[in-house]
């Protein structure tokens, strides 16, 4: 398809458990990056990939969540040892011009943590 | 730091009426950019619009319109003649100068439009 494809739509979890989130960009956007939006809450950003520079992390909220892209394309986000905090929707989005502002989003992961 | 208010969790209008949905942002830079994103039931964000820091003219798209006032901090979205496919959360962000796309994104406004 031609906008962000993310999978699975929908995961339930058991608490202590591991999960991985992947998201495919748009062909050719070189910019990725991972949201969480908790239940009635706003967007949290997470982490920023550009092209091949070093992530930005800086908006991971423990070390148990990772996340990494390969070939510059399709990311993966990991939550070791989920917590029932972990709870919530994340979305991808990518965009093509890392200075417009105009992001292209997934429909987005739900994660339930029970 | 920078944040950004989105005061109204929740609004209800009946289709027709005009609505105006609000935002305030703090931030200490002088150059900045503001966005306004839709989320529709499908969950999937939808960019409305961006606006800089320098560029205070109001805008209109159709039925959109956006007023800018960098006195008040507030940028805030009006709906006219609001219809039910308007039905949706909507999301307020500010992106700091040289920041990439990195977004704060306010609270979110749930806009009902019932028929």
């Amino acid at each position: 398809g031609a906008g962000v494809s993310q999978s699975p739509s929908n995961k339930v979890t058991e608490k202590g458990k591991d999960v991985e989130l992947r998201c495919d960009p748009i062909s050719g956007h070189t910019a990725l990056y991972w949201y969480r939006q908790s239940l009635g809450q706003g967007l949290e950003f997470l982490i920023y990939f550009q092209g091949n520079s070093a992530p930005d992390k800086s908006g991971l909220p423990s070390d148990r969540f990772s996340a990494e892209r390969t070939g510059g394309s399709v990311s993966t986000l990991t939550i070791q040892r989920t917590q029932q905090e972990d709870s919530a929707v994340y979305l991808c989005a990518s965009s093509q011009d890392q200075n417009t502002g105009e992001l292209f989003f997934g429909e987005g992961s739900r994660l339930t943590v029970l | 730091a920078q944040k950004v208010t989105q005061a109204q969790t929740e609004i209800s209008v009946v289709e027709k009426e005009d609505v105006t949905l609000d935002c305030v942002y703090e931030t200490r830079d002088t150059t900045y950019y503001l966005f306004w994103y839709k989320q529709p039931p499908s969950g999937e964000l939808v960019f409305l619009i961006r606006r800089n820091s320098f560029d205070e003219q109001n805008e209109i798209s159709g039925r959109y319109s956006w007023n800018f006032q960098k006195s008040t901090s507030s940028f805030n979205f009006t709906i006219t003649a609001s219809q039910v496919v308007d039905s949706a959360v909507y999301f307020c962000a500010l992106r700091r100068n040289n920041a990439g796309n990195m977004l704060t994104f306010g609270g979110g406004t749930r806009l009902m439009v019932k028929p």
